[in-house]
């Protein structure tokens, strides 16, 4: 019973390509979010998502554009992959709340590689 | 705005050693911070969480962590090193805004467990 879970595990794919990563998490929670952690381990925070809204849209470029059909999902869309974009992509849910911890549960990522 | 810094982006310790793992915080609201671990290749898992409850926590794996206010501080120890306590530590911060739903995540250390 994986909490969050997401596909693929690894990509590799062409410069120039479009791909998807999917996630899907079964803890009830109403937020979920899509973190990229670099080559040297440092987690940014990309998108996340309320309700199907977007709250959150850090500094991303627009070729990147979370999509959520419900709120246990969230998938990440990524057009005209760089170079660049070669990193781990993590996904991760929360219960968000004026009161609420926040304790965000992850997904175990997805290694994408951008020859 | 909240930040996350965590001294020394690796550190070595023999089996049976004490683990201490650093943590400071800036943040204009009450706290609410995490620490969790990244085993190779896999995704985040939380160790333990501060929530104002008490300023000593206890998490999993026999870590633990205390709360400073006055040294904006959640360090990380654990009495005895165990070579499975090797993996990247990343102290977090619930964000200030949006109900807590922005964390933000420290740089994250590598502890490295010597036979």
């Amino acid at each position: 019973d994986t909490a969050v879970s997401q596909t693929p595990k690894y990509l590799v794919t062409q410069m120039g390509n479009d791909k998807s990563i999917k996630c899907e998490q079964n803890l009830g929670h109403d937020t979920m979010y899509w973190y990229k952690q670099d080559s040297k381990k440092f987690l940014k925070i990309m998108f996340s998502y309320n309700n199907k809204e977007l709250i959150i849209n850090e500094t991303v470029p627009n070729r990147f554009s979370p999509k959520s059909p419900d709120k246990a999902h969230l998938n990440l869309h990524i057009n005209s992959l760089e170079l660049g974009d070669s990193a781990v992509y993590f996904c991760a849910s929360g219960e968000v709340g004026f009161d609420s911890y926040n304790e965000q549960f992850f997904g175990p990522g997805t290694r994408l590689t951008v020859l | 705005a909240q930040s996350v810094t965590q001294l020394g982006s690796h550190v070595s310790v023999s089996e049976g050693a004490l683990v201490l793992l650093r943590c400071n915080y800036s943040s204009s609201v009450p706290p609410y911070l995490f620490w969790y671990v990244q085993y190779p290749n896999q995704g985040l898992q939380l160790l333990l969480k501060y929530t104002s409850a008490a300023t000593l926590v206890k998490g999993i794996n026999g870590f633990e962590a205390e709360f400073k206010k006055s040294e904006t501080s959640f360090h990380l120890t654990k009495p005895s090193a165990h070579m499975s306590d090797a993996a990247e530590y990343f102290c977090a911060v619930r964000g200030e805004d949006n109900y807590g739903q922005n964390f933000v995540f420290g740089p994250g250390t590598r502890l490295s467990v010597l036979p």
